[in-house]
């Protein structure tokens, strides 16, 4: 899938504790994105990445943090994680203009009880 | 928001039949892309067409833009099987294509 790898596949844990889910790629791209898809809402953008250190919030970031250090990591932390935050979470990576299409990891499915 | 709408939500057709999925978006665009999904997959791009552009094929599919009614089409014509998906629309904004804005997306079931 493009090289690109989200990790964990699968987590449950519990209201209030936090999660970090990541995502890797190997295509040296500059932009990176999470999505959260939820039935009835489609994907929608949480935070994304431009570059390594510079992020900027989607339309739901609310309760969610993210960082990326280097080109190739971008993370996605819950600080302290709500049942409204379970979900399947997807990365994205973008090469940048003029290619704008985006290239998805598998997802990570994360259930907060 | 400039979140693309599908229409259908959920569309059921016959192999062999072509299939149609609607998209309306609210703001000006720089481009429009749509997607495939398929069950418990990550999306994958299908194709891209630019506001400047009206039609685009690409070989079973085919996208319109009508960026007057703010909407666009994606028809798959003569439909097998394997189409079977969630197809879904997204959008960027004029001020660039940081933020992709995705449609809640048309389920594509095609029955043999």
């Amino acid at each position: 899938d493009a090289g690109i790898t989200q990790s964990p596949r699968h987590k449950v844990t519990e209201t209030g504790t936090p999660v970090t889910l990541r995502c890797h790629q190997t295509e040296n791209h500059r932009y990176m994105y999470w999505y959260r898809q939820d039935p009835g809402h489609g994907l929608r953008l949480i935070h994304y990445s431009y570059g390594v250190k510079d992020t900027d919030k989607g339309e739901v970031s609310d309760g969610y943090s993210v960082s990326r250090s280097k080109t190739e990591d971008f993370l996605l932390t819950l600080e302290s994680a709500t049942s409204s935050q379970t979900s399947v979470y997807f990365c994205a990576i973008r090469s940048g203009q003029p290619n704008e299409k985006l290239f998805f990891g598998s997802g990570t499915q994360l259930s907060v009880l | 928001s400039q979140q693309g709408e599908e229409d259908p939500q959920a569309l059921s057709i016959q192999e062999g039949e072509n299939a149609t999925m609607n998209c309306s978006y609210k703001t000006s665009i720089n481009n429009l892309q749509w997607y495939r999904q398929n069950s418990g997959r990550g999306l994958v791009h299908l194709i891209l067409i630019r506001s400047n552009e009206r039609e685009k094929h690409s070989g079973r599919l085919r996208v319109t833009l009508d960026t007057s009614k703010k909407s666009s089409s994606l028809l798959i014509t003569a439909s097998r099987a394997a189409d079977t998906a969630s197809y879904f629309c997204a959008t960027d904004g004029i001020q660039g294509a940081q933020k992709l804005v995705f449609g809640q997306g048309t389920r594509l079931t095609i029955n043999p």
